[in-house]
């Protein structure tokens, strides 16, 4: 079955640790997010990409960093300069045309919950 | 820029029918998009409005009025299953690029 993995689904870093989410894909789309959650919060953008080798910065990059080498992934590292990176981290992907499905419907990833102890 | 708005929380009882309103701001609309979301669990696509009116999916349905910006998701003869976090979402397309915002999220609360 087609779908997103995340990995490590729950993850915990000392601070000044940097951190890398995994998020792999078979879905063959051509987008891909990585969203933020916060308790009792919505959902914010970190970062997107809407084809291999290239990514845009979303709402909250600051602190983020991420690569898109293959289509199937796109990976975020959660740096040091992140100053409160305690959260859910969703991943998400899409294909790039609009419409009921296209890119107005993501698949989500089943999220990774990272602790800064 | 975008922004939505939505109820934080709303409260029903098993069987009864409720409604998550929705209003957004954008630059340029290209759909409404509605979302769930069970507690720890990821966001699952519910439905879409591209044109004003409703749209129809078993039990749930969503409406749209692009003139008052504003859409609403229905959701009829509540289950307890409901009981989750509800999101509206709309596209940007600002710079060229493609990405969905989502609204704050309204938690849906269904009681016996």
């Amino acid at each position: 079955d087609g779908g997103i993995t995340q990995s490590p689904k729950y993850l915990f870093r000392k601070e000044g640790q940097n951190v890398t989410l995994s998020c792999e894909q078979n879905l063959n789309h051509d987008a891909m997010y990585w969203y933020r959650q916060d308790p009792g919060q919505g959902l914010r953008l970190i970062y997107y990409s809407q084809i291999v080798n290239d990514f845009q910065k979303g709402d909250i990059a600051e602190g983020y960093s991420v690569s898109r080498e293959k289509k199937e992934s796109f990976p975020l590292t959660v740096t040091s300069a992140q100053k409160n990176p305690t959260a859910f981290y969703l991943c998400a992907s899409s294909a790039r045309s609009g419409g009921v499905s296209g890119a107005n419907v993501l698949t989500f990833g089943a999220g990774s919950r990272l602790t800064v102890l | 820029g975008q922004s939505l708005e939505q109820p934080s929380e709303v409260t029903a009882v098993e069987g009864a029918i409720v409604q998550i309103n929705c209003t957004y701001q954008t630059s340029g609309f290209y759909g409404l998009s509605w979302y769930q979301q069970h507690d720890g669990g990821a966001p699952t696509f519910l439905s879409y409005n591209a044109l004003d009116g409703l749209e129809e999916t078993g039990r749930f349905s969503s409406f749209l009025s692009r003139s008052d910006s504003y859409g609403y998701l229905l959701l009829q003869e509540l289950q307890m299953k409901d009981s989750a976090s509800y999101f509206c979402a709309v596209r940007d397309l600002s710079g060229g690029y493609n990405k969905l915002i989502f609204g704050a999220g309204t938690r849906l609360a269904v009681h016996p």
